[in-house]
């Protein structure tokens, strides 16, 4: 079983949907979660952190259910630049800087 | 402020050479990484440096893959003896310290032929 699991998706939705990805992972021991947003053929960018008690920015909203191992990401009213894929990104322990990256969720906003 | 930056950008070479990868971090930032990430794949960690601190070299694939970052600044990869399989984007990054946010390169392209 892969550390980190997403659906690759292409997730293929038109502007102003909402779409929701989420993510497994497999150590019960992890602390800090992310979600990054990697655009073709660039490098991969904090999209946002994900607490524990769930946070929000602007159309992003990130959840942590701790017990079933998952994360997940909504976007809301989704844009046309919003077309990228979403990696999530799970970091082991307080102190550990190895980051563990799921492969990502294809995200296609059509007009 | 600049970001962190890597060089070549891109890289052709045949199988058997060998390359050497170069990757300055952000001015000020002490953590620096090294990850692979193949086609269609996910990111994977090869190796860690931190101030003066002896780096992490866990997830170095072989022993053909060696790295060193001087001064604590910027950080060379070096691939020996290159295979197909080592045919990738290889991305660095840095961090403030080892809690913070790591900013990426744009990461360079390998191709083994």
């Amino acid at each position: 079983r892969k550390e980190v699991e997403q659906d690759p998706g292409p997730f293929n939705v038109p502007e102003g949907a909402t779409v929701a990805f989420n993510c497994t992972y497999s150590n019960s021991a992890s602390q800090s979660f992310f979600w990054y947003r990697q655009d073709c053929r660039k490098e991969p960018k904090l999209l946002m952190s994900v607490y524990s008690s769930g946070n929000e920015d602007g159309r992003f909203t990130a959840q942590l259910n701790r017990a079933s191992q998952y994360i997940s990401l909504l976007i809301r009213d989704s844009k046309l630049s919003d077309s990228a894929t979403y990696l999530c990104v799970v970091n082991i322990g307080d102190s550990s800087y190895k980051l563990i990256f799921g492969s990502g969720t294809r995200l296609l906003v059509r007009p | 402020g600049a970001g962190v930056s890597q060089s070549p950008s891109n890289k052709v070479t045949e199988k058997g050479k060998d390359v050497e990868l170069r990757c300055d971090p952000i001015s000020g930032h002490t953590a620096l990484y090294w990850y692979r990430q193949s086609l269609g794949q996910g990111l994977e960690f090869l190796i860690y440096f931190q101030g003066n601190s002896a780096p992490d070299k866990s997830g170095l694939p072989s022993d053909r893959f060696s790295a060193e970052r001087t001064g604590g600044s910027v950080s060379t990869l070096t691939i020996q003896r290159t295979q197909q399989e080592d045919s990738a984007v290889y991305l660095c990054a840095s961090s403030l310290t080892v809690r913070e946010t790591q900013y990426f390169g744009p990461g360079t392209r390998l191709l083994v032929l």
